[in-house]
């Protein structure tokens, strides 16, 4: 079925590192492709989409370009800051449900 | 204006019991759902109304019972309580055209 799987966490970055956090994904056809993100403490957030083949996605100075040759959606950022220290998750719909199947989750923290 | 609320933000209690954490969104949105979330961040779904009626049913212990009273509204009733049942929960929601999912603060349970 269906299915994304996440880098490895955790992640621990000094603040201005470059960060990349891969996602790859199995699944039939082109489905949209999500970043979550959840704060501590938080909920999940949507952090940003790409809904179709070569589409890049981008919020926050965050981007993910949607990579059907190498099946990925990786998330990237140029210049991390503390206050991105979070939980990312990658996700995918699957089912006439129009459910999200979340990867394991990605910790960043992100030190002064 | 918040968006998707759960009640309680947190729930202590012993085995055995019995508890209910309520879910309300003002987006009108036609979809909602309950997550739980372990330790290690892992997001499993449990249950998805639609229109109040049930349209995902995880594999969850049937000690767990959901209720939507309306499109507003989705209840979740936990009987007989069990240590593995703590955990955060989440409560999302959708709209059927599009897959992006809102979620709530969470309710983090702690059973003793």
């Amino acid at each position: 079925g269906d299915s994304v799987t996440q880098m490895e966490g955790p992640v621990t970055l000094s603040e201005e590192a470059f960060l990349t956090i891969n996602c790859t994904y199995t699944a039939t056809g082109y489905p949209s492709l999500f970043w979550y993100v959840q704060y501590p403490g938080e909920g999940l957030q949507l952090l940003l989409k790409a809904t179709k083949a070569d589409d890049k996605g981008s919020n926050k100075g965050f981007e993910a370009t949607y990579r059907k040759e190498t099946t990925s959606f990786h998330l990237e950022k140029g210049s991390v800051q503390v206050s991105d220290s979070a939980v990312y998750f990658c996700a995918l719909p699957r089912g006439s449900a129009r459910q999200l199947t979340f990867g394991s989750g990605t910790q960043l923290t992100v030190l002064p | 204006d918040t968006a998707v609320s759960q009640t309680p933000k947190y729930l202590v209690t012993q085995m055995g019991n019995d508890k209910s954490i309520k879910c309300e969104q003002n987006l009108g949105h036609d979809t909602m759902y309950w997550y739980k979330q372990d330790s290690k961040k892992f997001l499993k779904i449990m249950f998805s109304y639609n229109n109040k009626e049930l349209i995902i049913n995880e594999t969850v212990p049937n000690r767990f019972s959901p209720k939507s009273p309306d499109k507003a509204h989705l209840n979740l009733h936990i009987n007989s309580l069990e240590l593995g049942d703590s955990a955060v929960y989440f409560c999302a929601s959708s709209q059927t055209s599009v897959y992006e999912q809102y979620f709530g603060p969470g309710t983090r349970l702690t059973v003793t």
